[in-house]
């Protein structure tokens, strides 16, 4: 099975901010690498799929990267509506989440 | 546009089978090459995809509850259904039925997902 690692596990920023999430794979898993983003009491919601393509509708400021066994999630300039909980996804073999990214206002 | 929505029981007792329905509305189950799958979140905790399936019955699951989870397909009802069996408290969790993002004929993240469902298991 294929474990995916993220860090931190929680995160201050500020609004303006730029932040950066990684996820690591334990074994490579090319460009299939999805993320998502989850606000208290709500289904996640679809960033960015395949790595480093933006989800329909989704702002630009937030972006990824990175192939193998190694991803990064980055966004730009921290609004309000961002502050939530990030995973990253493998879609490589049998599904695999992250344990996820909380990401507080300082 | 496309809509799923889970239903079931919202408390299950230990030992017994936890049994879910997501119905999709909006569009076909059978209409497009997709797996459509289950993800649960325990309370305060993180993701955890149980599986997933093809409209023609073709399935798969994650390996640590395989020995425990049923998933089926029903395309006359536009619907597609969880059983795990032999529940126990660490089952409590909101469960959510997803369909993925197609892209080129491959499956990437899932990007229409129902509202979830809450289901407790006590005695």
């Amino acid at each position: 099975d294929i474990q995916m690692t993220q860090s931190p596990s929680s995160l201050s920023a500020s609004v303006g901010d730029r932040v950066t999430i990684t996820c690591r794979a334990s074994q490579s898993i090319s460009s299939y690498l999805n993320w998502y983003q989850q606000k208290p009491g709500k289904a996640p919601k679809l960033l960015i799929y395949a790595a480093s393509s933006l989800q329909s509708g989704v702002p630009s400021r937030f972006s990824g990267s990175g192939s193998g066994t190694d991803f990064t999630l980055t966004i730009s300039s921290l609004q309000p509506e961002d502050f939530a909980t990030y995973y990253c996804q493998q879609s490589y073999s049998t599904l695999a989440f992250g344990q996820g990214t909380r990401l507080e206002i300082k | 546009q496309l809509q799923l929505q889970e239903s079931g029981p919202g408390l299950v007792k230990p030992s017994e089978t936890l049994s879910l329905t997501c119905t999709v509305s909006g569009g076909s189950i059978s209409s497009s090459s997709y797996y459509w799958g289950w993800i649960r979140q325990p309370p305060g905790k993180g993701l955890e995809w149980i599986g997933s399936i093809y409209y023609s019955g073709s399935t798969y699951y994650n390996p640590s509850l395989k020995s425990r989870v049923t998933i089926s397909v029903d395309t006359s009802k536009n619907q597609f259904s969880l059983k795990l069996s032999s529940v126990t408290a660490a089952d409590t969790a909101v469960y959510y039925c997803a369909r993925p993002l197609a892209v080129a004929g491959t499956d990437y993240g899932m990007d229409v997902w129902g509202q979830g469902t809450t289901v407790t298991v006590s005695s």
